[in-house]
């Protein structure tokens, strides 16, 4: 079973429009991460956002919110008033204990494309 | 600045080579990481490692071995190319941290085996 499930290959969205990219995962660890990347076509991988499993507040960063249901394993990127920019490939992670350290999984990303 | 480097962009190699691809890091993180990144497939984690010499598999080691002597390194090893390794390779790293394990990534190394 996956342990990171991002169940859009691609979306769409206009400019200036908000965007949700869904995320679920999977972990038994009762203290786990989750982050969101972002890689533009030039292939860099940007990080965006993470949100602990105890934090009481769904993290923001800019335009960027994770919201962050816990009981639904639910983690979605939402992006607020798009920008051409944002035109990438969005990956969720999630890091879990694992003997000795802390490993992070990938989804398998999500291809948005904003429309002028 | 930080920084993750790795020592190819674009390799290109023959079949049955045996490839070594570097990644060094210069932020004395304890983990260090190597990804493969395959259309379609996200990111899927071969090698890691937490400290100096030690090393653990990850969810797909089949084909690799990985090497890690000194703390900011850590090479990536393919023992005899094959064709199915053509791919985007990606190394990375992170603080043993509960909450800082952000990972910063390698511009990555788009290896072709012919």
């Amino acid at each position: 079973a996956q342990k990171i499930t991002q169940t859009q290959p691609g979306m769409f969205v206009q400019e200036k429009e908000a965007v949700t990219l869904d995320c679920t995962y999977d972990t038994s660890d009762p203290s786990y991460g989750l982050f969101w990347y972002k890689q533009p076509s030039s292939g860099e991988m940007i990080f965006l956002i993470y949100q602990g499993s105890y934090d009481q507040q769904n993290a923001t960063e800019g335009r960027y919110s994770l919201n962050f249901q816990k009981a639904r394993k639910s983690a979605n990127l939402v992006i607020s008033a798009s920008q051409l920019g944002d035109s990438a490939m969005y990956f969720c992670a999630m890091r879990e204990k694992s003997g000795g350290s802390y490993i992070p999984t990938f989804g398998r990303g999500t291809s948005l494309i904003v429309h002028p | 600045d930080v920084k993750v480097t790795q020592s190819s962009r674009y390799l290109v190699k023959r079949t049955g080579e045996k490839v070594f691809l570097e990644c060094v890091q210069d932020m004395d993180h304890e983990n260090m990481f190597w990804y493969r990144q395959d259309p379609g497939l996200g990111l899927r984690l071969i090698y890691f490692s937490y400290d100096v010499k030690m090393k653990e598999k990850g969810d797909i080691p089949e084909g690799y071995s990985v090497s890690r002597e000194k703390k900011e390194r850590f090479s990536l090893i393919l023992e005899s190319a094959s064709t199915n390794q053509t791919s985007m390779y990606l190394c990375a790293s992170s603080l043993f941290q509960r909450g800082n394990e952000k990972l910063f990534f390698g511009s990555g190394t788009q290896l072709s085996v012919l």
